[in-house]
């Protein structure tokens, strides 16, 4: 069946535009995670949803940073007045109670 | 709090060595344990997995055991191929409530030649 598609695949952005980030899990996934992987780093957890409420959100770096999910569907990861240290691959990653399963990310590159 | 440690590469093997990648972790309680696996230009995989104290997860060659007295999960294969070539990542997934979220570390590259 199909995986988790992310959206777009590449973005390149002025710093202080905003940016949104699109995920599509696997169907009937309930939990929906977004993570982000730093050039030379490892990957940093940034929020959880179950369902569309995000009991975790403690990995937002900060108040630029916000995400929303539709029912137990797609999800955008919005960023504003983006900064260059914002610059990452965003990884998305879906489970039903097994293990996550990861989207091919999103290259934000901020100039 | 949570944390993962892995060894640093880049690892360089010819084709047919033996592979093993450290990791060690810290956590309370008793997490679970993965090896993600990231192929040149493909999003993240998972390898395997353990889910409880000397539970061995194995897949495509590759083993790892769930060591609590040592708080290790080390990745091994006997024999590697060109194909092995990829970013290697151990994670855990604290074993508190519905969130899974995963804490990583920071991935070992591992490079095969011929």
């Amino acid at each position: 069946g199909a995986g988790v598609s992310q959206s777009p695949s590449n973005k390149v952005t002025e710093k202080g535009k905003d940016v949104e980030l699109r995920c599509d899990p696997i169907s009937g996934h309930t939990a929906l995670y977004w993570y982000r992987q730093r050039l030379g780093q490892g990957l940093e957890f940034l929020i959880y949803f179950q369902g569309n409420s995000a009991p975790d959100k403690s990995g937002l770096p900060s108040d630029r940073f916000s995400a929303e999910r539709t029912g137990e569907s797609v999800s955008t990861l919005t960023i504003q007045r983006t900064q260059q240290e914002d610059s990452a691959v965003y990884l998305c990653a879906s489970s039903f109670s097994g293990p996550q399963y990861f989207g091919p990310g999103t290259r934000l590159t901020v100039l | 709090g949570d944390s993962v440690t892995q060894m640093e590469g880049p690892v360089t093997l010819s084709e047919e060595a033996f592979l093993t990648i450290n990791c060690t972790y810290t956590a309370t309680g008793y997490p679970s344990l993965f090896w993600y696996v990231q192929y040149p230009g493909e999003g993240l995989q998972l390898l395997l997995k353990a889910t409880k104290a000397d539970d061995k997860g194995s897949n495509k060659g590759f083993e790892a055991t769930y060591r609590k007295e040592t708080t290790s999960f080390h990745l091994e294969k006997g024999s590697v191929q060109v194909s092995d070539s990829a970013v290697y990542f151990c994670a855990l997934e604290p074993n508190a409530g519905n969130n899974r979220k995963l804490i990583w570390g920071l991935g070992t590259s591992l490079a095969v030649n011929p």
